[in-house]
């Protein structure tokens, strides 16, 4: 089984509907990171999450909203989903900021 | 300035050649830098870590140059398993901060 497991991988909906991503880690990491990438703009964080208690806005927290429910759940929601927020979505996690992150396989959202 | 900077290529170079790319970055206070490696459409995977002194790992060498703040990947042997994204990432200044990742630098290893 992979370390970052995301749902769902692929996922089509409509406009102004809500939908939630999941994001869960055997890794036993703290931190846990929700990004979205769109082509030539590279990765661009959402929100992070130190630990349960703990949630941050990233750059482009705009539209969307998380959920931290134990150490190793860490969900984003798009409460009215818009043809702009169309990209590939990647969980991480990360033990600290010296040793890296470990990304899920990502989720493929399109908006219509 | 942007935080992360890469040259976003693409880079195209023939099987068995040797290819560079450098990355700069605009917080001297960077403690932590990583090449990662991505494949179209998947997620980034660690390649490998920088260290103050360089390091090697078979065929790929990174190094970090703190005085002109930037770090370099030189692959040799390229190999057709090698085309891919390279994205440049580092920390920022504290314990508490998420990492920077650039945009990336696409490589075509060509037969």
């Amino acid at each position: 089984d992979a370390d970052v497991t995301q749902t769902p991988r692929n996922r089509i909906t409509k406009t102004g509907k809500r939908i939630m991503l999941e994001c869960s880690q055997t890794k036993g990491h703290d931190r846990m990171y929700w990004y979205r990438q769109d082509p030539g703009l590279g990765l661009r964080l959402i929100y992070y999450s130190f630990d349960v208690k703990d949630i941050n806005k990233g750059e482009i927290s705009d539209g969307y909203s998380v959920s931290r429910q134990a150490q190793a759940k860490f969900s984003l929601s798009l409460e009215s989903a818009i043809p702009n927020q169309t990209a590939l979505y990647f969980c991480a996690t990360s033990s600290g900021q010296n040793y890296g992150y470990t990304f899920g396989s990502g989720t493929r959202l399109t908006v219509v | 300035r942007k935080e992360v900077e890469q040259d976003p290529g693409p880079f195209n170079v023939p099987e068995g050649a040797t290819v560079a790319f450098n990355c700069t970055y605009s917080n001297s206070a960077s403690q932590s830098f990583f090449w990662y490696r991505q494949d179209c459409r998947k997620e980034p995977k660690l390649l490998m870590s920088v260290y103050s002194s360089g390091n090697e790992d078979g065929r790929f060498t990174a190094q970090l140059n703190r005085a002109s703040q930037y770090i370099s990947l030189l692959i040799r042997d390229s190999k057709l398993s090698d085309s891919a994204t390279y994205l440049c990432v580092v920390t920022q200044n504290s314990g508490n901060t998420p990492l920077v990742f650039g945009k990336g630098t696409r490589l075509s290893v060509i037969a």
